[in-house]
Parts: C-alpha cells; sequence; structure tokens
C-alpha cells in the first residue's frame, strides 16, 4: 500500500463542474504539497498547507491532520485545467512521498 | 536564476555509457531534491542537499547513480553505465527550507537506447 494514495486516478468533467480531488497519507507529515504537472510539462508547485484551508483563484486546497487527508478543489472547471494533480506529502526529513496522481480532462 | 533550470531537456544515451544531468536551482536555496518519474507514474526521490551535503541519499536505486552539490548551488547527477530501465524524467527541484514551498525544474528527459 503507498504512503499517499489519491483518489480518483482519472476524472473526467463538463466545464463549468466542481472537481474534487482527494489524497490520503498513512505517514506522519510536516505539510502536504498540492502540485500540477501539464502533459509534456514540468511540475508547478499549487499549494504546500499543513493546516486548514488555502484559496487560490479556482483552486481550494483543505487538509484534516488528524484524519489524514487533504482535498484539492477546483470551482468553474476550465479545459486549461486538464492536466495530471499530485499530492506530496513532505516527511519529516525534507522528502516528497508523492501520490500516484490523478488525471483530469475537462471538455469544453 | 528566476526558476529552476535543468539542462539538458532531453537526453537520448546509448546503454553502458555515462551521463550527467545538471541542475540549476533558484539562487539562495539551500535546499535542492533530485526526483525520478518514470512514464505513467508519479516522481520518486532520489537525494536530497542541504547546502553541500547528501542529507539523504536513500532513494538512489544503486551505485551506479551518485550526485554532487560542490559549491552548494548547482548540482550534478551522474549515471555510470546507464540501462534501459534508467530512462524516465529526472526531476529537480529547489527550496528556500524546511518551511518554504518546492520549486521544481522543468525535467531532463533522459532516454536509453
Amino acid at each position: 500500500k503507498n504512503e499517499v494514495e489519491q483518489s480518483p486516478q482519472n476524472l473526467t468533467a463538463q466545464e463549468g463542474e466542481f472537481i474534487t480531488i482527494n489524497c490520503s497519507y498513512s505517514v506522519g507529515i510536516s505539510a502536504l504539497h498540492w502540485l500540477q504537472q501539464h502533459p509534456g510539462g514540468g511540475i508547478v508547485s499549487l499549494f504546500m498547507l499543513s493546516s486548514g484551508k488555502k484559496k487560490h483563484g479556482r483552486l481550494i486546497a483543505t487538509i484534516n491532520i488528524q484524519e489524514k487527508h487533504s482535498s484539492l478543489h477546483i470551482t468553474a472547471s476550465h479545459p486549461r485545467d486538464s492536466a495530471v494533480y499530485i499530492c506530496a506529502a513532505i516527511r519529516n526529513t525534507d522528502k516528497l512521498i508523492f501520490g500516484t496522481g490523478t488525471r483530469l480532462q475537462v471538455f469544453p | 536564476g528566476a526558476g529552476v533550470s535543468q539542462t539538458p531537456s532531453n537526453k537520448v544515451t546509448e546503454k553502458g555509457k555515462y551521463v550527467e544531468l545538471r541542475c540549476d536551482p533558484i539562487s539562495g536555496h539551500t535546499a535542492l531534491y533530485w526526483y525520478r518519474q518514470s512514464l505513467g507514474q508519479g516522481p520518486e526521490f532520489l537525494i536530497y542537499f542541504q547546502g553541500t551535503g547528501a542529507a539523504d541519499d536513500s532513494g538512489l536505486p544503486n551505485d551506479r547513480f551518485f550526485a554532487v552539490r560542490p559549491e552548494g548551488s548547482v548540482s550534478t547527477l551522474k549515471i555510470q553505465r546507464t540501462e534501459r530501465g534508467d530512462s524516465a524524467v529526472y526531476l529537480c527541484a529547489s527550496s528556500a527550507d524546511r518551511d518554504g514551498g518546492y520549486t521544481f525544474g522543468s525535467g531532463t528527459r533522459l532516454t536509453v537506447v
């Protein structure tokens, strides 16, 4: 079992839909990253959070440390949001433990 | 620089050859990380530098892999006697400190033929 699990693995949505991607982890962490990777592109850090909730534009990330769970929400989704979204847990040793990613496709 | 720079962006090499991959982190970032991402999978940790020293090299798959960061800025990942299974995108990331966010480079796509 992976230390960081994401669901769903694949997600298809119509433009405008509200999207939720979930991340659960089984290890102690100091913080968690949400990352975005477009096809053939590099990795972009969207959020780093250790508690509560962060918002940036149409993106919202939440984390519940007690439940070892985080969610990434996208409001009013757009085709340009199509990408792989990866959650990565930061262990105390500072290295990232990556989830396997969620491939999102948003159709017009 | 403004971001994390990795060179080359693409490298094709023959099985058995030696390759070097370079990472130029954001100026002033003391922490530097190497990850490897195989097709269809999430990145996996290789090695982490704090300053010039390797603080954690537990992710290096075997002794064909080695990385250095002699002056605490640019890092080079070195792979000896490359194998086809080494083909992947090698990602570098840097961070200002333990509580800072990570900035990733665009990666080096290594193909061993």
